[in-house]
């Protein structure tokens, strides 16, 4: 069973970046994807993107691109998310989640995003 | 649409069935997926695939679809449910979209 730990809670400027890692144990990056998600105070959960560490790709909600890198270190299974430019808005609990996948010759299908970090919170502030 | 649109509070007694429903235009082509967060903790997820149940959630949770609605219920509901419960799934341009979140208020 996967297990993920996320760095500790960050307060940064506005204009900014921030940098939080999720360290995945019990199991490599094979057959996952990380997945990761926000959540702003008192608001819903909002899905900002994902990277495939056995593939090397990632993909960005529209709402994020030029702003968000995601990344993986296979020799110490630990994933990033970087988000720049920060305002705000991007005031947050983020979170980290194992999306399971199956993947065929030509495709990779979504079985499950299971477990989930702990949450790291950011605040952006003067 | 590409949204999901979910109840934003459901009340139950304890005992009793609670539904959570979940709609949108890509669900009839889309898995969904169902994540219950209480105060101040990680979401978990509690049903996949529509109706498929993770290891260790009660069997009281259980997944259902039909055409452009997703739901979700919780037979017996215990004073532990009470909780947000957040549904998921792809809208059409294969981004992952988050429903609004259902406060479930056990009475």
């Amino acid at each position: 069973q996967v297990q993920l730990v996320q760095s500790g809670a960050e307060v940064k400027e506005p204009g900014s970046s921030v940098k939080v890692s999720c360290k995945t144990s019990g199991d490599t990056f094979n057959n996952y994807a990380i997945t990761w998600v926000r959540q702003a105070p008192g608001k819903g959960l909002e899905w900002m993107g994902g990277t495939i560490p056995m593939f090397g790709t990632a993909k960005y909600a529209q709402k994020f691109q030029g702003r968000v890198t995601m990344t993986a270190d296979e020799s110490t299974s630990t994933a990033y998310m970087e988000l720049s430019s920060l305002r705000s808005e991007d005031t947050a609990v983020y979170y980290c989640s194992t999306e399971l996948l199956y993947c065929n010759r030509t495709n990779c299908f979504t079985i499950k995003f299971d477990p989930w970090g702990q949450g790291t919170q950011v605040t952006v502030s003067s | 649409s590409d949204e999901l649109t979910q109840p934003p509070s459901v009340s139950v007694s304890p005992g009793q069935t609670a539904r959570i429903t979940c709609s949108g235009d890509a669900l009839p082509n889309q898995y969904a997926y169902w994540y219950q967060q209480k105060s101040g903790q990680a979401p978990i997820l509690v049903m996949y695939k529509d109706t498929e149940r993770p290891s260790g959630i009660p069997e009281r949770f259980s997944g259902s679809s039909s055409g452009t609605t997703v739901t979700l219920t919780i037979s017996g509901v215990q004073a532990e449910d009470e909780a947000d419960y957040y549904c998921q799934s792809v809208d059409s341009s294969g981004t992952w979209v988050f429903g609004g979140g259902t406060k479930l208020t056990v009475l």
